[in-house]
């Protein structure tokens, strides 16, 4: 069983739907979460960073964490045809990304249709 | 724009070469982490760099080494190189693991192996 679980999509919604896109992780020592945006040929971009259990809203995304469950959440509100890419799910123990790096999920591609 | 600098940004070059991978962080950031994507793994951690000392490796084969400069830039050098190989590197960058700061990726060297 891999680390962080990520459904590869694709994940295709009309504009303006809500988005829910979610990671399972096995390591219950991972305390601190994050969710990046990747264009095709392009960089990691952060989205969220959140700590331990709860939501974080920032405009049109909410992050969610459920340390019980192993299992975190962003939601994208009003999508927009710009937020079609690869959103990666990341996580690690220690704050600032940890001495040990990041564990990423392998993405999940979303497509918004106009 | 992150403020992550990678240079180049694509290099191709033939199996058994050596290539050297350039990054600049942030303005003020002291550590650098050093990924590997491909389509199969996703994004993996390599190595980490703080403050010009080795802080922890990933899934780094002993073909490819990592230094971090007086000026805080550093370099990945990845040599005997295989058809394997072939895939992004992505340097990201933080203030300090420990901090409570995410880390901000650059775009990335795609390294094309013939």
């Amino acid at each position: 069983q891999k680390e962080v679980e990520q459904d590869p999509g694709p994940l295709s919604v009309p504009e303006g739907a809500i988005v829910s896109l979610n990671c399972t992780y096995s390591n219950s020592a991972f305390q601190y979460f994050m969710w990046y945006r990747q264009y095709s040929r392009k960089g990691p971009e952060l989205l969220m960073y959140t700590y331990s259990s709860g939501n974080k809203e920032d405009g049109r995304f909410t992050a969610q964490v459920d340390k019980s469950s192993k299992y975190i959440s962003l939601f994208i509100r009003d999508s927009q045809p710009s937020d079609s890419a690869t959103y990666l799910c990341a996580m690690s123990a220690e704050s600032g990304g940890g001495a040990d790096g990041l564990t990423f999920g392998k993405g999940t591609h979303l497509i918004i249709q106009p | 724009d992150s403020g992550v600098t990678q240079t180049p940004k694509h290099l191709i070059t033939a199996t058994g070469q050596r290539v050297t991978l350039r990054c600049s962080p942030r303005s003020g950031d002291l550590s650098v982490y050093w990924y590997q994507q491909s389509l199969d793994q996703g994004l993996q951690f390599l190595i980490h760099y703080y403050n010009g000392e080795e802080r922890a490796k990933g899934n780094i084969l002993e073909r490819f080494s990592a230094q971090q400069f007086p000026d805080l830039h550093s370099e990945l050098n990845l040599s005997s190189l295989e058809l394997g190989d072939s895939a992004l590197y992505f340097c990201a960058s933080s203030v300090g693991w420990g901090r409570d700061q995410p880390q901000h990726f650059g775009d990335g060297t795609r390294l094309s192996i013939l």
